[in-house]
């Protein structure tokens, strides 16, 4: 079945360097790809979306590219602030794009950590 | 404004009562969620909820229930709770189509003792 994979539970980081979270997936459809962002205490919070093959989308300084051929969608920044600490998940939408009903399939989550 | 409102945030059961969680949003969309989030596995879809009395089954929807009987509004319940029901639970919303952006609630945290 379909399925979304992130390796690392936590990342810690000093302020300033660049971070890449990765996540894989596994799908039979056409792949619809996210990012949500979720800082302690508060509701997940859209950061980014891609369906478009080896295109970069950004936000927030945070930006992503899909890689049909290795079935990636990592979150890379290129220098994280404090304010960058939060859980990041990654999700999959597990029907073709349009249909009704369909649902997303969160990855567990990784935890960033910035550091002064 | 967009936004998905859940009460309460905090709430404290003792084990065997009933729970009612409730959820609301003001942006007219058709589907709705309720999700779990446990450390380590993420979130979990208990039940979705396609428009009015139209709900179906999530990946764990064992000792839930769930009902919309407003589009804009949509309750989870735990009827007899168990301890291992304690955990954060997140209501979302989204267009049924496109893009399918969730629209998440701040959360409800409960305890079950």
């Amino acid at each position: 079945g379909d399925s979304v994979t992130q390796t690392e539970g936590l990342v810690t980081l000093t302020k300033g360097l660049p971070v890449m979270l990765n996540c894989t997936y596994q799908t039979t459809y056409s792949p619809f790809l996210f990012w949500y962002v979720q800082h302690l205490n508060e509701a997940p919070k859209l950061l980014l979306k891609s369906s478009t093959d080896n295109k970069r989308t950004e936000h927030q300084g945070f930006y992503a590219t899909l890689h049909k051929s290795s079935s990636s969608f990592h979150l890379q920044k290129s220098s994280v602030q404090l304010s960058d600490s939060a859980l990041y998940f990654c999700a999959l939408s597990d029907l073709p794009y349009g249909s009704s009903g369909n649902k997303l399939i969160f990855g567990i989550g990784t935890l960033l950590s910035v550091k002064p | 404004d967009m936004k998905v409102t859940q009460m309460p945030r905090y709430l404290i059961k003792r084990m065997g009562e009933n729970v009612l969680l409730e959820c609301g949003q003001d942006m007219s969309h058709e589907t709705m969620y309720w999700y779990r989030q446990d450390p380590g596995l993420g979130l979990q879809l208990i039940y979705i909820s396609y428009d009015v009395d139209s709900n179906s089954e999530g990946d764990i929807p064992k000792g839930y229930r769930v009902s919309r009987k407003k589009r804009e509004h949509f309750s989870l319940i735990l009827d007899s709770a168990k301890t291992n029901q304690t955990s954060v639970y997140f209501c979302a919303s989204s267009f049924p189509l496109g893009e399918n952006t969730l629209y998440f609630g701040a959360g409800t945290r409960l305890s079950v003792l």
